[in-house]
């Protein structure tokens, strides 16, 4: 079936770090991906998406890159900031049909100043 | 507000009660999942309804979970007979139909099941 793996946090990082957070898929067929993120007292919402190989979805500064090959999707930022403090989680759903996503575990990503 | 809500924010039982939680969608969104999440976990599927029709059940909802989306608006979901393992955020979200997959699910806050 599909599963998403993801690095386990949490991730502290300085404001104007670099952040990658790392996250492989397995799944049948052709999937899109997302990362979706959930700030503090807020719920879950789409960050970025990319739905084929070597699409880069980006938002918000964030980006992460389909790879095939590898079956990854990192998320980059080349600079964070207090407020992107969050839990991130990789996702993957099929392309056709309802949208039944499989979300990774999350990873909780504290910028401090 | 046009987002989705959910009721209640939080409920407290004790093991054995029965308990109910709604969820109210983005009024055009014909797509309504429930997704449970404990900590330190991502979100788990548990059903997904196209208008009123409940297309998919997962393997979690047990004999003693019940969803409905009557006349294809709001949507209930019931827990009878609580355990203290049903303790989790129950999460509710919809989407437009389709037939290419844009992913977006656009998630209610949540309601938090305390089960003591």
């Amino acid at each position: 079936g599909n599963s998403v793996t993801q690095m386990e946090g949490p991730v502290t990082l300085s404001e104007e770090a670099f952040l990658t957070i790392n996250c492989t898929y397995t799944a049948t067929g052709y999937p899109s991906l997302f990362w979706y993120v959930q700030y503090p007292g807020e719920g879950l919402q789409l960050l970025l998406k990319a739905t084929k190989a070597d699409d880069k979805g980006s938002n918000k500064g964030f980006e992460a890159t389909y790879r095939k090959e590898t079956t990854s999707f990192h998320l980059e930022k080349g600079s964070v900031q207090v407020s992107d403090s969050a839990v991130y989680f990789c996702a993957l759903s099929k392309r056709q049909g309802y949208q039944k996503v499989t979300f990774g575990i999350g990873t909780k990503l504290q910028v401090i100043p | 507000d046009t987002g989705v809500s959910q009721d209640p924010r939080h409920k407290i039982t004790k093991r054995g009660q029965n308990v109910t939680f709604r969820c109210d969608p983005i009024s055009e969104h014909n797509r309504l999942y429930w997704y449970r999440q404990t900590l330190g976990q991502g979100p788990e599927f548990l059903t997904y309804f196209q208008n009123e029709a409940q297309l998919e059940k997962s393997r979690l909802l047990s004999d003693r979970f019940s969803a409905e989306r009557p006349k294809g608006s709001f949507s209930t979901l019931e827990i009878q007979r609580t355990e203290q393992g049903d303790s989790a955020m129950y999460l509710c979200a919809s989407s437009s139909g389709g037939t290419v997959n844009t992913g977006e699910l656009f998630f209610g806050e949540g309601s938090r099941l305390t089960v003591l």
